[in-house]
């Protein structure tokens, strides 16, 4: 069993449409949550990052991390065709590159 | 502020020989991670390099290795090359070892054939 699951998709949703991705992990030690967006031949560029339990909101993008159950969650609100990219979910014991584990990302298609 | 830039873009080299890849740091970042990312995979931790020390490496044999230069620019190495060692290779800058904000280049795709 992986670290880190991540349903790799591909996930097509008509624009305006809420999106709703998410990751399930195994190890309790984790602390340090991460959520990338990556275009097709670019390197991951970080959205959005949350310490512990709780949600996080910056403009379209809400994080969840539920601890108890292991799962964090990226919602996306009123979806356009520029968020087609692959969404990697990434986690952390602590705040080191060294230690951090990604997802194996899933695939987005927003449809005009 | 400049970005995180990878050289070359693309590479082939054939199995057994030697690449050099390259990473320019982002402005004011000490420290570079290099990863490598498997067609459909999330990226793996190779190393890590903080003011010029290796400060963490990843479940990757000796053939891998790197440096960090003066100015934060930094080389991977990957000697023998094998045919599973081609990949998107990612190298991602940050400051004080931190990991929650990594800043990464557009990656140097390599087949080995």
């Amino acid at each position: 069993q992986k670290e880190v699951e991540q349903d790799p998709g591909p996930l097509s949703v008509p624009e305006g449409a809420i999106v709703s991705l998410n990751c399930t992990y195994s190890n309790s030690a984790f602390q340090y949550f991460m959520w990338y967006r990556q275009y097709s031949r670019k390197g991951p560029e970080l959205l959005m990052y949350t310490y512990s339990s709780g949600n996080k909101e910056d403009g379209r993008f809400t994080a969840q991390v539920d601890k108890s159950s292991k799962y964090i969650s990226l919602f996306i609100r009123d979806s356009q065709p520029s968020d087609s990219a692959t969404y990697l979910c990434a986690m952390s014991p602590y705040s080191s590159a060294s230690k951090i584990i990604f997802g194996s990302g899933t695939r987005l298609s927003i449809r005009p | 502020e400049t970005g995180v830039t990878q050289s070359p873009t693309h590479l082939i080299k054939t199995r057994g020989q030697q690449v050099t890849l390259r990473c320019s740091s982002q402005s004011g970042h000490n420290t570079v991670s290099w990863y490598q990312q498997a067609l459909g995979q999330g990226p793996q931790f190779i190393f890590q390099y903080y003011r010029e020390e290796e400060n963490g490496r990843g479940n990757f044999p000796p053939r891998f290795s790197g440096l960090q230069f003066p100015n934060y620019s930094s080389e991977l190495n990957v000697n023998a090359l094998e045919l599973d060692d081609s990949a998107l290779y990612l190298c991602a800058s940050s400051q004080d070892r931190g990991g929650e904000k990594l800043f990464f280049g557009s990656g140097t795709q390599l087949s080995v054939l």
